[in-house]
């Protein structure tokens, strides 16, 4: 089993909508938790950290089930702008980041 | 301020040259971080300093050989590479145990 799994996508979705990103890692030591977006042939940005249960921040929300062991990621309100792939990021014991292959969102007029 | 800088942007090198890759941050972070991302996959870890000592190496061929001068700056020395090694080349830094900002990345191409 890989440690982070993602579905590549693409997710295809009109402007304004509601979107949901899973990802499932395997390590259940993992403690902490980031959500990457990353642009085309651009470094990876944070967009958001999880340490408990979850994180809300504006139109977006991550949701945490250590005991299903996934990390979910839900869009609301989609905007042009928020097309990029986005990453799925647990961190390991020993501080080093495991990537999720990622996720693509394209969002359409 | 969470910015990571990243010099050069772009390098085109010869199989028999020696360049360097450097990286700067200004956080007061004490964990740096070196990836590699080819097209269309994640970045993959390469090494991991902390408090100025490498305390990860992921296996990585020893014509990639990185440097930490300072808390603030963290080099990678290149010398002999092959084609494949052409990618993206990204930095990072972090508290302990927190979330890692990147560079802008540094383009590599071997020819």
């Amino acid at each position: 089993r890989k440690e982070v799994e993602q579905d590549p996508g693409p997710f295809n979705v009109p402007e304004g909508a509601t979107v949901a990103f899973n990802c499932t890692y395997s390590n259940s030591a993992s403690q902490s938790f980031f959500w990457y977006r990353q642009d085309c042939r651009k470094e990876p940005k944070l967009l958001m950290s999880v340490y408990s249960s979850g994180n809300e921040d504006g139109r977006f929300t991550a949701q945490l089930n250590r005991a299903s062991q996934y990390i979910s990621l839900l869009i609301r309100d989609s905007k042009l702008s928020d097309s990029a792939t986005y990453l799925c990021v647990p961190l390991t014991g020993r501080r080093a980041l495991t990537f999720g292959s990622g996720t693509r969102l394209q969002v359409q007029p | 301020d969470t910015e990571v800088t990243q010099t050069p942007k772009h390098l085109v090198m010869g199989m028999t040259n020696k360049k360097s890759l450097k990286c700067e941050q200004h956080m007061g972070h004490r964990a740096m971080y070196w990836y590699k991302q080819k097209a269309k996959k994640p970045p993959e870890l390469m090494f991991v300093y902390s408090y100025e000592k490498l305390s990860i190496n992921e296996s990585v061929p020893s014509r990639f050989s990185p440097e930490c001068p300072n808390s603030s700056l963290l080099n990678l020395h290149l010398h002999a590479l092959q084609p494949e090694d052409s990618a993206l080349y990204l930095c990072a830094s972090s508290q302990e145990n927190y979330e890692q900002y990147f560079g802008p990345g540094t383009r590599l191409t071997v020819t």
